[in-house]
């Protein structure tokens, strides 16, 4: 079936210090999603992405769609410790999403 | 997502028990999921609906099976539970059209012993 790579498993950073997040995968993807589950929390929606290239911020979050929409990216800049949890990409495939493993973030105060 | 409700949201069961988890919501979504989440595996779907009539196998449909009673209503069962179904259950909903947004409920953790 379609799989997706989503990379790092799991981050610790310094408050402050940058994060990101990577998805990949081995197909052209119409879309994709981002969610976030806080700990102990369910996953809740982002932002979508649609067209290649596109790149698209919330306040301290940019999301990046590839050119050849094969591969997305959530950058963090200065992360808070509000900021802690799981991130998942969830590409579109045919018309269900299908989630990645999920980037655990972790932040030291 | 106070739209989407799961009861119970703690389960304890014995291997081999019958169990039933069930998903209610007021969105007025056609669409509604079923996932586990298990540590480093992410979210996999065990069954999926598009209404009220359509039921689909996901990626992890064995031990499992669904009914969409209404539709507001989906639920999963687990005939023979098993120790390795230990995991969180999610259910999800989502709106016809373009965008596949999902909206989670808050999550059933079920042991099986």
């Amino acid at each position: 079936g379609q799989q997706v790579m989503q990379i790092p498993q799991y981050q610790h950073v310094q408050e402050g210090e940058d994060f990101t997040t990577y998805c990949n995968s081995s197909t052209t993807l119409s879309n994709i999603q981002w969610y976030k589950q806080r700990p102990g929390g369910h996953p809740v929606f982002l932002i979508q992405l649609v067209k290649s290239g596109e790149v698209k911020k919330q306040k301290r979050l940019t999301f990046q769609f590839g050119e050849a929409k094969k591969n997305s990216s959530l950058h963090i800049t200065a992360t808070q410790t509000t900021d802690v949890g799981t991130y998942f990409c969830a590409p579109e495939y045919g018309n269900k999403l299908v989630f990645g493993a999920g980037t655990i973030l972790r932040v030291k105060s | 997502d106070a739209d989407v409700t799961q009861t119970p949201r703690n389960r304890i069961t014995k291997t081999g028990k019958r169990i039933m988890l069930e998903c209610s919501q007021t969105k007025g979504h056609d669409r509604m999921y079923w996932y586990r989440q298990d540590p480093g595996l992410g979210l996999r779907l065990i069954y999926y609906s598009f209404d009220v009539k359509d039921i689909n196998k996901g990626e992890i449909s064995d031990g499992y099976s669904v009914s969409r009673q209404a539709q507001a209503k989906f639920s999963l069962s687990l005939e023979s539970a098993i120790p390795n179904q230990t995991a969180l259950y999610f259910c999800a909903t989502s709106d016809w059209g373009v965008s596949e947004t999902q909206y989670f409920g808050p999550g059933t953790r079920l042991l099986v012993l």
